[in-house]
Formats: C-alpha cells, sequence, structure tokens
C-alpha cells in the first residue's frame, strides 16, 4: 500500500514557465514532506522541506504547498531552467525520522 | 566537510554469493538507513538504525542483514545473493528536524 503517491512518472516544461509537481499521501500522521532532486547516477538531494502545521514554504525558486484536508503537496518551480531537469521524490517523514518516498516523476525543462 | 560514502559504486556478483556494501558517515548522525531504488518503486526501505547496537527491518528486508558496531558505518550484507537483489543501493543518514537524510551516492549491484 503506497502511503505516498506521485501519478505523474513524467513532466515536460519550457524553460522559464512553472513547473508543479504532484504527491499524495494517505496517512495523516506525517510530521515533515520533503521534496528531494536526483540527477543519474548521483544520490537524492534534499530540496524543500514543509512540516506539517504550514501550508507554504519557499525557498528561491521552489515552493512547496501542502493541502493537509486534501492530503496533497506541491512543488512549484518558477522559473523553471534546462539544469532542473531531474528525477523528483516526494517523501514524508513520520516518527523517529522514517522517511517513505514516492515513485518520483522526471522533469524535463525544454530550452 | 563532512560526507557520507558508500562503496564500491559498482559490483557485479554471482547468485548465491554473500556481499556486503560498505557506508561510512562523518556527519556524526545517530541515525543510518539502507534504500534500494528500482523502476516503478522509488526507494524503497531495507534496513535502518538509530545507533550503535540498535538495527530494525525495513519494507523490504527479506535476504539482507545490517549490523552498527560503531557511529559512523551501517554495512548492508545480502547472505546469498539472488537475482532479485539487481538494483540500485543507497545509503543515508540523519541527525533530527525536518530536513530528512544526506545521501550516499549509491552503489549499483548486478547479480548474475
Amino acid at each position: 500500500d503506497q502511503q505516498v503517491k506521485q501519478n505523474s512518472p513524467s513532466l515536460s516544461v519550457q524553460e522559464g514557465r512553472i513547473s508543479i509537481l504532484n504527491c499524495d499521501y494517505t496517512n495523516s500522521m506525517f510530521d515533515y514532506f520533503l521534496w528531494y532532486k536526483k540527477y543519474p547516477a548521483e544520490g537524492p538531494t534534499f530540496l524543500i522541506s514543509i512540516s506539517s502545521i504550514k501550508d507554504k514554504n519557499e525557498d528561491g525558486r521552489f515552493t512547496v504547498f501542502l493541502n493537509k484536508s486534501a492530503k496533497h503537496l506541491s512543488l512549484h518551480i518558477v522559473p523553471s531552467q534546462p539544469g532542473d531537469s531531474a528525477v523528483y521524490f516526494c517523501a514524508a517523514m513520520g516518527g523517529y525520522q522514517k522517511v517513505t518516498f514516492g515513485i518520483g516523476t522526471k522533469l524535463q525543462v525544454i530550452p | 566537510d563532512a560526507e557520507i560514502t558508500q562503496s564500491p559504486r559498482h559490483k557485479i556478483t554471482e547468485t548465491g554469493r554473500q556481499v556486503t556494501l560498505a557506508c561510512h558517515q562523518t556527519w556524526n548522525h545517530n541515525n543510518m538507513f539502507w534504500y534500494r531504488q528500482d523502476l516503478g518503486h522509488g526507494l524503497r526501505l531495507i534496513h535502518y538504525s538509530y545507533g550503535v547496537h540498535d538495527t530494525n527491518k525495513g519494507e523490504v528486508s527479506d535476504g539482507y542483514s545490517v549490523s552498527r558496531s560503531n557511529t559512523e558505518d551501517l554495512p548492508l550484507t545480502l547472505e546469498s545473493a539472488a537475482s532479485s537483489q539487481t538494483s540500485v543501493y543507497f545509503c543515508a543518514s540523519s541527525g533530527s528536524g525536518g530536513d530528512g537524510y544526506t545521501f550516499g551516492s549509491g552503489t549499483r549491484l548486478t547479480v548474475v
């Protein structure tokens, strides 16, 4: 049973436009939600997180929105750049630092 | 600078062999984790440890074991490698708070 779901395996966006990556979760007990970025042949790197008590967190071009009633979060990248092309994993942290990951969304930013 | 390193980066082994993947971190993190990444499954938790001599099973622990004798290292052992264990393995560590994990660069394991 997937607790963290990323339903879009891939997304293509023009450079300069907004990229929106979506994620749904089923467990209301998660404390934090995170986004990781992964390039080929590298480990995932932490991008941005949001506490379950917040509804928005912004860091430069990256903003994460959390809708607890819908159990939905999204990552907005504005403006998108070719270097943003990567696989993005949505993740949720419960007790004791345990993190559950989604299957990832491959973002391609077209120059 | 603190880091987390995995070795080897690539490994080919035969079915039935015992294989150990190394993970070493200098963050002084208490928490360490092993994940495997497979197409269509994302990252799945194999084993994890919250400190020295503590180990716990994750969602896909069958056929794997870990031991934690110090803070820095959490080696992952495949007792008898199977073709289903061909995958990319990632080690991660974390402290406290909501910034999640720091990952190693991964080990690509092929079981033939």
